[in-house]
């Protein structure tokens, strides 16, 4: 059964700083991998989406990368902004399903 | 502007009630999507369709019901059976199912009276 853990569960840190989200997974049959964010009481907006083929997605200043074998992805966040602030969640794309699964998110605070 | 609605933003149900949940998409996508969020843990899928007419259970259907009689819209009824309803309801599409990006909408947070 995919389990999707996301470390830590929350994370503060100045305004300016680099950092780094992971995500982790323990059956690398997946087809995709995508890193959304959620604000409070919001719906989820969709950041990046990396095929299992694929190594890294950047966008702006997001970087997402997968190592499939090791079961990992980490979403680094560069120059970081108070606006940045939200919950951060990864989820998996079970190959052969059109099933998603969840992580529980990493909850980011960048205090200015 | 192209996007998910949901409707309402909070919903009080009653003991033994059922209530239904709005969803409707003007993205042109096949494929709809119901989750649930409880706080601590991820979202957790109701049911999906690909296609008009058509919809599949995800891992928790038990007491909720859907239908897909057009494709902009994807209602789910939370019904007397689903002992603890209590939770975020979100809604998403994507293009077609599996592959690809997924959409959501804003969200329903049902709380019980």
């Amino acid at each position: 059964k995919q389990e999707v853990t996301q470390i830590p569960a929350a994370l503060s840190v100045p305004e300016g700083e680099n950092l780094v989200l992971n995500c982790s997974f323990t059956d690398s049959a997946i087809y995709n991998l995508q890193w959304f964010r959620q604000d409070p009481g919001k719906g989820l907006t969709s950041l990046l989406l990396i095929q299992s083929s694929q190594r890294e997605q950047t966008s702006g200043r997001l970087n997402a990368s997968l190592d499939k074998s090791s079961g990992r992805s980490t979403l680094y966040i560069a120059a970081s902004q108070p606006g940045d602030s939200a919950t951060y969640l990864c989820a998996v794309l079970i190959s052969g399903t059109y099933k998603y699964i969840f992580g529980t998110g990493t909850r980011l605070k960048v205090l200015a | 502007d192209g996007g998910i609605t949901q409707s309402p933003k909070y919903l009080f149900r009653k003991e033994g009630q059922n209530v239904t949940l709005s969803c409707e998409q003007n993205l042109n996508h096949d494929a709809m999507y119901w989750y649930r969020q409880d706080p601590g843990q991820g979202l957790r899928l109701i049911y999906y369709s690909q296609i008009v007419n058509d919809f599949q259970k995800g891992d928790i259907a038990e007491g909720y019901s859907v239908s897909r009689e057009k494709k902009e819209s994807f209602p789910l009824t939370v019904t007397s059976a689903q002992k603890n309803p209590t939770a975020f309801y979100l809604c998403a599409s994507s293009i077609i199912v599996g592959g690809e990006t997924q959409y959501f909408g804003p969200g329903t947070r049902l709380l019980v009276l």
